[in-house]
């Protein structure tokens, strides 16, 4: 399968509030809600922070929040602290019990 | 508290077999609820998932296309820990490697071993 797509980078300014995308095909979130998001920061393994598209692990803050819509699932992150500043990936169930991935979004906070 | 502790060689050469081992504690490999994968990353390739096992009344054993025919992902009810092993790797294999937990929480994976590098090269 192929890669969901992320934009390489997205940057804001602490407050304020930056969304990420990640598109995909039919195949990847068309019928499905297992739409995940991870965050990782440099030298550390990804943290999951959002699963079945919309819920936060027990622990997660809830500056962090997310969505689908047909092909493109976002992740958004109000009031953007400095702690913020990582790798986020998104990852979806696909056909056949498969896992497809994002490539990626290095979000700097300004 | 649930851990998963890797442990395998980080060199291989090429055309041979790597092998990774992930033990788990706080929680069953044989849980009829979770399943037990394992994901790569490297700067090619980014994050890819290769496969996981998974018991439902029996095992299930699920792979990635890119890597089908080479991997084989295999439990250890014994030991607890579940185990990787990819055949015929190139220089292309190489990544960090980690193990994770699914919960059940729809391929989300909720735990993460430490990873482990491994370079391909002779």
């Amino acid at each position: 399968q192929s890669a969901l797509t992320q934009p390489a980078s997205v940057s804001g300014s602490p407050g304020q509030s930056i969304t990420i995308s990640c598109t995909g095909t039919s195949s990847d979130f068309g019928n499905y809600n297992y739409v995940s998001w991870y965050q990782q920061h440099p030298g550390e393994g990804p943290k999951l922070i959002i699963y079945g598209v919309t819920n936060r692990p027990s622990g997660v803050s809830s500056r962090f929040s997310a969505s689908k819509s047909g092909s493109t699932a976002s992740l958004t992150i109000s009031g953007l602290q400095p702690e913020d500043e990582a790798d986020y990936y998104c990852s979806s169930y696909a056909t056949s019990n498969t896992l497809v991935f994002g490539g990626g979004t290095k979000v700097t906070v300004l | 508290q649930v851990q998963l502790q890797q442990s395998g060689p980080g060199l291989v050469k090429p055309s041979q077999t790597l092998s990774l081992t992930c033990a788990i504690s706080g929680d069953s490999v044989s849980s009829n609820s979770g399943a037990w994968n394992w994901i790569r990353q490297s700067p090619s390739r980014g994050l890819e998932w290769l496969g996981r096992t998974l018991h439902r009344s029996e095992w299930y054993n699920e792979y990635a296309i890119s890597v089908k025919g080479r991997i084989t992902i295999s439990p250890d009810t014994s030991k607890n820990q579940f185990s990787l092993q990819l055949n015929s790797v190139t220089p292309e294999d190489t990544a960090v490697y980690y193990c994770g937990r699914d919960p059940g929480l729809g391929m989300a994976f909720d735990i993460w071993g430490q990873g482990t590098l491994v370079t391909v090269s002779s």
